[in-house]
């Protein structure tokens, strides 16, 4: 079952603009990740925030976890051309599997 | 270097046809995953392995089986290809919560 629902479905920004992409979630959770996937490739792991944290940052990304809201954010600060990509949130409730949600799709335009 | 590998990239295949998709990593990770996935659509976990002979049916019910004879080792089986099985399959390791992804396998049945 999808757990995690990505927003916007798609961004199209310029170079060296900011892109936030919203994800949002049904139950309760240990840990919510954020994954970046190329055009098919595989995943690559970005940042993981633990259910107690707020915020956390990680050199161009900035992410918030609301649990009252089941609802988090990834900001990417000065986009570039190698962030156009795949942008997925995934939850664990604790039992290191993790839930997709369908994704935003990035395009950085130069 | 220590990574994941998927074999082959690509497939295209009959109806009917007995194919196996291979997964190897080099990381030493005791948790395997594999995930389906259909173009700009989420990540469905279908079998996963949290270690040597054990292995475990995901969230989506999948004809597929796999098995885990080596911990480097995770390749999963379709005995009866069928169209509806056309998709991309990603392998991954688990350590603690991070997930690490092979490059996938394009299946396409004709």
């Amino acid at each position: 079952s999808q757990q995690g629902e990505e927003d916007p479905q798609a961004l199209s920004i310029q170079e060296g603009e900011n892109a936030t992409m919203n994800c949002s979630y049904k139950t309760s959770i240990n840990n919510l990740q954020w994954y970046r996937q190329n055009s098919g490739r595989g995943l690559v792991h970005l940042i993981l925030i633990r259910s107690n944290e707020r915020e956390k940052h990680s050199g161009r990304l900035r992410v918030t976890l609301d649990t009252s809201k089941k609802s988090s954010s990834l900001l990417i600060t000065a986009s570039r051309a190698a962030d156009t990509a795949s942008y997925f949130c995934a939850t664990d409730k604790g039992d290191y599997k993790l839930s997709f949600g369908a994704g935003t799709t990035v395009t950085v335009r130069a | 270097e220590a990574d994941i590998y998927q074999t082959p990239r690509y497939l295209v295949i009959g109806t009917g046809k007995k194919i196996t998709l291979e997964c190897s990593q080099t990381m030493g990770h005791d948790k395997m995953y594999w995930y389906q996935q259909d173009p700009g659509m989420e990540l469905h976990l279908i079998h996963y392995s949290y270690g040597v002979n054990s292995t475990e049916k995901g969230d989506l019910s999948s004809e597929s089986t796999v098995s885990r004879i080596r911990t480097e080792h995770f390749p999963l089986t379709l005995e009866s290809a069928r169209p509806s099985h056309t998709s991309q399959y990603l392998c991954a390791t688990g350590l603690y919560n991070e997930q690490f992804f092979g490059p996938g396998t394009r299946l396409t049945v004709l």
